[in-house]
C-alpha cells in the first residue's frame, strides 16, 4: 500500500517561514492535501491541489509539488498556526492515504 | 451551508457490535464520495475507506479491510461504518469526511476532503 512520510516535527520563530514536507510515490500522479489539526478538534482542509486555499484560510499558507514532494509553506507564522499538520493522497487503487503528521511549534 | 453531524459517542465493551453514522446536509449527497479517518489516541489520522452514496461503491485500506463495514443510506443522507465485533484497540476517535474532486490538472487528479464531521468518540473497555 500506499505511504506518506513527514517529519515529525518542526519549529519556526514567531513571523518567520516554516515549510513542511510530504514524500510519496502517490504524489507524482495525484496532489496532496493539507489538514490542520488543533487539539480536541477536527482537522480542517488548509490546502489542496497545485496551490489552492480553501475560503477562509490566510494567504501566508501555500503549497507547491515536485515529483514525489509536496510541501506546505507557512510564510509569516502566526502563534495560531501551532497545529498538527498532515497530508493525503488519492492512490491509483481508488483509496487514500495519509501522512505520518508534522508538530509545527511556533516559539 | 455544508454540514457532516456524526452520532455521539460511544462506550462499548470488547465483543459488541456497533454502527456509527454520519449524516450529510446542504449538498447533494449522492454526488460526493465520503471518507472515514480513525485517530487512536494521542496518534495520527488513519485513512479506513470511502463509500459513493450514488451507488455505494466502497473501497478499504487494506488496513481495515475485514475489520469494518462502511455503507451508505441514501434515501436519509447518511454514510455508517461498523464493526461486528469490538477490540480494545478500536478505541479511537472516528471521522467522516466529504470528498471533493478538482479535476485533472498538468497530469495530476485534484482530491481533497472540504468538509469534515464533529468526530465520533468510541471507547471499548471491559
Amino acid at each position: 500500500s500506499s505511504e506518506l512520510t513527514q517529519d515529525p516535527a518542526v519549529s519556526v520563530a514567531l513571523g518567520q517561514t516554516v515549510r513542511i514536507t510530504c514524500q510519496g510515490d502517490s504524489l507524482r500522479n495525484y496532489y496532496a492535501s493539507w489538514y490542520q489539526q488543533k487539539p480536541g478538534q477536527a482537522p480542517v482542509l488548509v490546502m489542496y491541489g497545485k496551490n489552492n486555499r480553501p475560503s477562509g484560510i490566510p494567504d501566508r499558507f501555500s503549497g507547491s509539488n515536485s515529483g514525489n514532494t509536496a510541501s506546505l509553506t507557512i510564510t509569516g507564522a502566526q502563534a495560531e498556526d501551532e497545529a498538527d499538520y498532515y497530508c493525503n493522497s488519492r492512490d491509483s487503487s481508488g483509496n487514500h492515504v495519509f501522512g505520518t503528521g508534522t508538530k509545527v511549534t511556533v516559539l | 451551508e455544508v454540514q457532516l453531524v456524526q452520532s455521539g459517542a460511544e462506550v462499548k465493551k470488547p465483543g459488541e457490535s456497533l454502527k456509527i453514522s454520519c449524516k450529510g446536509s446542504g449538498y447533494t449527497f449522492t454526488n460526493y464520495w465520503i471518507g472515514w479517518v480513525r485517530q487512536m489516541p494521542g496518534k495520527g489520522l488513519e485513512w479506513m475507506g470511502i463509500i459513493y452514496p450514488g451507488d455505494s461503491d466502497t473501497r478499504y485500506s487494506p488496513s481495515f479491510q475485514g475489520q469494518v463495514t462502511i455503507t451508505a443510506d441514501k434515501s436519509i443522507n447518511t454514510a455508517y461504518l461498523q464493526w461486528s465485533s469490538l477490540k480494545a484497540s478500536d478505541t479511537a476517535m472516528y471521522y467522516c469526511a466529504r470528498r471533493n474532486y478538482g479535476g485533472i490538472s498538468e497530469r495530476m487528479g485534484e482530491y481533497y476532503f472540504d468538509y469534515w464531521g464533529q468526530g465520533t468518540l468510541v471507547t471499548v473497555s471491559s
